[in-house]
């Protein structure tokens, strides 16, 4: 799987929206950009996930470069149950595959 | 519909004991991993399990050792078990097949702590 660069930390506003980056610059073609976040001491949340065009669900909106190197989840209107460590991975789709947490990016919504 | 759900979700060991810890995991799903998540760290694959047969496994040791029930639940095994065990074992369920996008969902964890 290949590996991706999130920031160590980032503070939102609340009621702003949050945009968190990743960069997967190894990525393949066969593989999924996906987005979990785990809240404090809980087990992690799936969020989002997209190949190469934006997908928008309930929770998030996901943005994909053209060239599929990095991408951003977007918050639309952070709120203070959206701190969180939010995790960016990359992967081949498929429940048998296995999913490659890294540190992850401390996301604080400020009030 | 009941999401995974682990237990227990709290366990204090000795060192060198053994622990059994459980999953069920969400209806429809068929496949089971376990992952180790020390503290401040990201959670790592342990293994995986479908079909009652551990399909994959990550750089644990074989003291790690699981087993999957045809109802699909399962069960983590840890032997002689270390201060270094400690962590947040969580499980994550998903369907299967290759054709899905395949999202894996988690339980709550089990916070292991060997003294």
């Amino acid at each position: 799987d290949a590996k991706t660069t999130q920031p160590t930390s980032m503070d939102c506003a609340e009621g702003r929206a949050a945009n968190l980056p990743c960069n997967h610059s190894t990525i393949s073609g066969n593989e999924y950009v996906y987005w979990y976040r785990q809240i404090h001491s809980q087990g992690p949340q799936y969020i989002i996930h997209g190949l190469k065009n934006n997908e928008t669900n309930e929770m998030a909106s996901l943005i994909i470069t053209e060239d599929r190197k990095s991408s951003t989840l977007i918050l639309p209107h952070a709120t203070l149950r959206d701190t969180a460590v939010y995790y960016c991975i990359v992967r081949v789709a498929g429940g048998n595959n296995r999913l490659a947490f890294g540190k992850g990016n401390q996301v604080v919504v400020i009030p | 519909d009941a999401g995974v759900t682990q237990s227990p979700t709290h366990l204090i060991k000795t060192r060198g004991q053994q622990v059994t810890l459980r999953c069920s995991p969400k209806s429809g799903h068929d496949t089971v991993s376990w992952y180790q998540q020390a503290l401040g760290q990201g959670p790592q694959f342990i293994f995986q399990y479908y079909e009652e047969e551990e399909r994959q496994r990550g750089n644990f040791p074989d003291r790690f050792s699981g087993h999957q029930f045809p109802n699909y639940s399962s069960e983590l095994n840890v032997n002689a078990l270390l201060l270094g065990d400690s962590a947040l074992y969580l499980c994550a369920s998903s369907f299967y097949s290759g054709t899905g996008s395949g999202e894996a969902f988690f339980g709550q964890g089990t916070r292991l702590t060997v003294v």
